[in-house]
């Protein structure tokens, strides 16, 4: 039991690249989402997810894109890299309904030049 | 969501318990008071929440007050791996049946020494 898988960790991006973000889980977790923090700052919600198929916008969702297509996994595209999406991203899961926790994965790190 | 305002910083010797404050006062009745903690540049992890009772489990203690408008959570041992930022949230479901929306403050850096 893996828990929630994020990759890459690192990664360096030239501004206006594209990339995904992948976050995997295996405990059958209806709910995903992300969450981007900087520097002294605490997490802020993107995107999302409460199914398969089913997204919705966070705090922070400019510059993102997210799709839901199995259950497992839930990829964060960024469109076209800018400076200020230089952050850590992290992804979360839990069951759906009140009181549920949320398991968090341990981050991919962004610098965008 | 209810907002939450805890002190910034707070010190603790090694063995001694960690009581950390947290204040919601204008928390709704159907919203829950979770506690996380997140470990240098780890992903946060979750450690306790309630609602109305106080909880207890393997990791720490939650004492809500009964108008429910500020809790404590209680590390009853400290330890040095206890050092991080702890963060109080106030949370309701988005919709009913989805899960519950964390909104993450700056939270409180317990630092443990020994």
């Amino acid at each position: 039991n893996a828990g929630v898988t994020q990759t890459p960790k690192f990664q360096v991006l030239k501004t206006g690249q594209s990339m995904t973000l992948q976050c995997a889980q295996d405990m059958n977790h209806e709910y995903m989402s992300w969450y981007r923090q900087d520097p002294g700052m605490g997490l802020r919600l993107i995107h999302y997810s409460v199914g398969a198929g089913i997204t919705d916008q966070g705090e922070v969702p400019n510059g993102y894109n997210v799709s839901r297509s199995t259950t497992e996994d839930f990829p964060l595209r960024l469109l076209s890299a800018a400076p200020s999406q230089t952050s850590v991203y992290f992804c979360a899961s839990s069951f759906r309904g009140q009181g549920q926790p949320q398991h968090f994965g341990d981050g991919t790190r962004l610098s965008i030049l | 969501d209810a907002k939450t305002t805890q002190p910034p910083s707070m010190d603790c010797a090694e063995g001694r318990a960690a009581n950390l404050p947290c204040n919601h006062s204008t928390i709704s009745g159907n919203e829950y008071v979770y506690w996380y903690r997140q470990i240098h540049s780890q992903g946060p992890q979750y450690i306790i929440h309630g609602l109305k009772n106080n909880e207890t489990n393997e990791m720490a203690s939650l004492i809500i007050t009964e108008d429910r408008k500020s809790s404590t959570l209680i590390l009853p041992h400290a330890t040095l791996r206890d050092t991080a930022v702890y963060y109080c949230i106030v949370t309701r479901q988005y919709h009913t049946g989805t899960a519950s929306k964390l909104t993450f403050g700056t939270g409180t850096r317990l630092q443990v020494t020994l």
